[in-house]
This record gives structure tokens, C-alpha cells and sequence, in this order.
């Protein structure tokens, strides 16, 4: 299968950590992506991690990479108020082109 | 990374037009894909593009309302053919970027097509 899924709402308040949630079905995934979409703009790639990694860090941002869940997160530590977007997971799978599946979407609302 | 531009940014068309969109990357690549995001919802892939070969369109897509050229390494367009209400979406292509041990997808701004 190739559901990849995400709460579709998430609020904080600035300064705040926030976590964004994803779970995915295909076990074979190879890598694994956050994107960050702002109103009116395209796809902005923020993180990605190997499927063999636990978790990656990259300054203010976190991934945490469950397989045996086959459960993503993104954790955003000092949530600021330029943070606002949809926040996308995706998923790549071996083989072929490498078709990479999107989630459904996250939208994060920072509260000032 | 890879620098992405796309042309138009946005359009209003009118139903059973048709409409180019091109696609521009800073160097050469082999694959391009062109997704399609409608309003409010997720990415959906409409077709893969690779130089010299016909286009890979997924499942509910079709070469006939969605044509699509490779004439280049750089460069793509997509057609949204015949277009009605429904076809009023988001349009982005994107690539592939690999090496240094990482495989990842870019994508251009997106085309934002409103047809009524």
C-alpha cells in the first residue's frame, strides 16, 4: 500500500516545540521527506532521513524515524511565527523511477 | 539543490481551452515529474517525463488531456487540454536530485491554474 498519512490541523503557541505527525504502510520505503509549503508558494524541502537512520537533527528541526511503527515525526523546537505552512511527508520507494508519495498535509498554526 | 522555475506562476482560463505549462531547471537532469495539488488537498503524481521517451502517466491520468514534452534535458511542459472547473489546481513539476549519498525531489513554484 501506499497511504501515507497526517493530522490535518496542528496549534501552538510561539516559542513552543511543535510535532508533526506522519505513519506510512510500505515497509521498503527508502527515504523519507518533510516538506514545507507556504500560502501561495511551492513545495520547500526541509529534512529528509535514510530509511536505516533512527533520527536526524538539523539546528532547529528534529526527525524521528520509527520503522517498526512506520511512524515519522517532525519536531520544530522555537516555533516561530514564520513556521505557519503545511507541512508535507513523503515517502520514496525502491525500484523504478522511485516514486515518492506525499502525505496528506499538516497545516501549523503559530499563535503569537 | 536545484533551481526551478515555471511559467505561467498563475492563469484564469476560460472552460474547454487548453494550457501550456512550461518547466525550467538549472542543469540536466533524467526524470521530471509534473504533479498535480488541488485545493486543499495533497500532491498527486500526474505523469513522469524522461528525455527521449514517451511520458509515464499514473493511474487516472491520461497523454490525451495531459500531453507532455521532453524536448531536452532541462527542460518540460505539460498541456492541461480541454480544461474545465475541475482541472482548477495547483500544477508543479519537480526533479530528482541524487548523489553524496542522499536522493531528493525539488520542486518549481508551482502553476496555479483557475478555470471557470
Amino acid at each position: 500500500g501506499e497511504d501515507v498519512e497526517q493530522s490535518l490541523f496542528l496549534s501552538v503557541r510561539e516559542g513552543d516545540s511543535s510535532v508533526i505527525n506522519c505513519t506510512y504502510t510500505d515497509s521498503s520505503s527508502t527515504y523519507l521527506y518533510w516538506y514545507k509549503q507556504e500560502p501561495g508558494a511551492g513545495l520547500q524541502l526541509l529534512t529528509y532521513i535514510f530509511s536505516n537512520m533512527d533520527m536526524k537533527q538539523d539546528q532547529r528541526l528534529t526527525v524521528l524515524l520509527n520503522k517498526k511503527d512506520k511512524h515519522l515525526s517532525l519536531r520544530i523546537a522555537d516555533t516561530q511565527t514564520g513556521d505557519s505552512a503545511i507541512y508535507f511527508c513523503a515517502e520514496r520507494y525502491p525500484g523504478g523511477y522511485q516514486k515518492v508519495t506525499f502525505g496528506t498535509g499538516t497545516k501549523l498554526q503559530v499563535i503569537p | 539543490s536545484a533551481v526551478i522555475s515555471q511559467k505561467p506562476s498563475r492563469d484564469i482560463c476560460q472552460r474547454g481551452t487548453s494550457l501550456t505549462i512550461q518547466c525550467q531547471v538549472d542543469s540536466q537532469v533524467t526524470m521530471m515529474f509534473w504533479y498535480r495539488q488541488q485545493p486543499g488537498q495533497s500532491l498527486t503524481l500526474i505523469a513522469t517525463a524522461n528525455q527521449g521517451s514517451e511520458a509515464t502517466y499514473e493511474s487516472g491520468f491520461v497523454i490525451d488531456k495531459f500531453p507532455i514534452s521532453r524536448p531536452n534535458l532541462t527542460f518540460s511542459t505539460l498541456t492541461v487540454s480541454n480544461m474545465s472547473p475541475e482541472d482548477s489546481s495547483i500544477y508543479l513539476c519537480s526533479v530528482d536530485r541524487r548523489g553524496e549519498g542522499q536522493e531528493t525531489q525539488y520542486f518549481g513554484p508551482g502553476t496555479r491554474l483557475l478555470v471557470l
